[in-house]
């Protein structure tokens, strides 16, 4: 079946610091999204992206479909003690005739961030 | 309203007792979603809903019992249940199963189970 290879696994990073992670698939995706989870929480939608190509940005979060639409990266800029958390990479595809796939997880990078 | 709220935030049961985790959104959102979670795990899809009717089980064994009594409501009816089933419950909901929103889904904040 379809996996997400996510790295880092972790990361430590002082504050003030830029982050980057990305995701990988062996095979194509129409949807990539992050999602962060914190302690005791469920996680929150970070973006979508829906086209090949296409870079999206939420406040300090950057992320991009890549070409291939088997890669996604997410960077954080100047981070902050609250982006202390699990990132999780999502993919998903969409069937001819619009029905959608599972959405796959990758596996999450946790990130740490010492003030 | 942008919120799944999910209950009990935590339940602690034998394995022989009968329990049930709740689920509920007014975002007026079509499918539903359970979903396990262990420990530095990504989610793993049990179920889906959508328009009230099952559309997937991930082959999840029948001591876990989803029910959608509506469009606003997702229940999870467990029964016998062992002591590796202990992990985090996540229900969730997004517009639809078609189309590219599809994949934006909005989380509770998680049932903790515990069997014992």
């Amino acid at each position: 079946g379809q996996q997400l290879n996510q790295s880092p696994q972790s990361m430590f990073i002082q504050e003030g610091e830029d982050v980057s992670m990305n995701c990988t698939s062996s095979s194509i995706f129409n949807t990539w999204l992050w999602y962060k989870q914190d302690p005791g929480e469920g996680p929150v939608l970070l973006i979508a992206l829906y086209k090949a190509g296409e870079l999206t940005s939420n406040g300090r979060l950057t992320a991009q479909f890549g070409i291939t639409r088997k890669d996604s990266f997410l960077n954080i800029s100047a981070s902050i003690p609250s982006d202390v958390g699990i990132y999780f990479c999502a993919g998903r595809f969409t069937y001819y005739g619009g029905s959608q796939g599972n959405l796959i997880f990758g596996k999450g990078t946790k990130l740490s961030v010492k003030p | 309203d942008t919120e799944v709220t999910q209950t009990p935030k935590h339940l602690v049961m034998g394995m022989t007792n009968k329990k049930s985790l709740k689920c509920e959104q007014h975002m007026g959102h079509r499918a539903m979603y359970w979903y396990k979670q262990k420990a530095k795990k990504p989610p793993e899809l049990m179920f889906v809903y959508s328009y009230e009717k099952l559309s997937i089980n991930e082959s999840v064994p029948s001591r876990f019992s989803p029910e959608c009594p509506n469009s606003s409501l997702l229940n999870l009816h467990l029964h016998a249940l062992q002591p590796e089933d202990s992990a985090l419950y996540l229900c969730a909901s997004s517009q639809g199963l078609m189309g590219p929103t599809a994949g934006e889904l909005f989380f509770g904040e998680g049932s903790r189970l515990t069997v014992l």
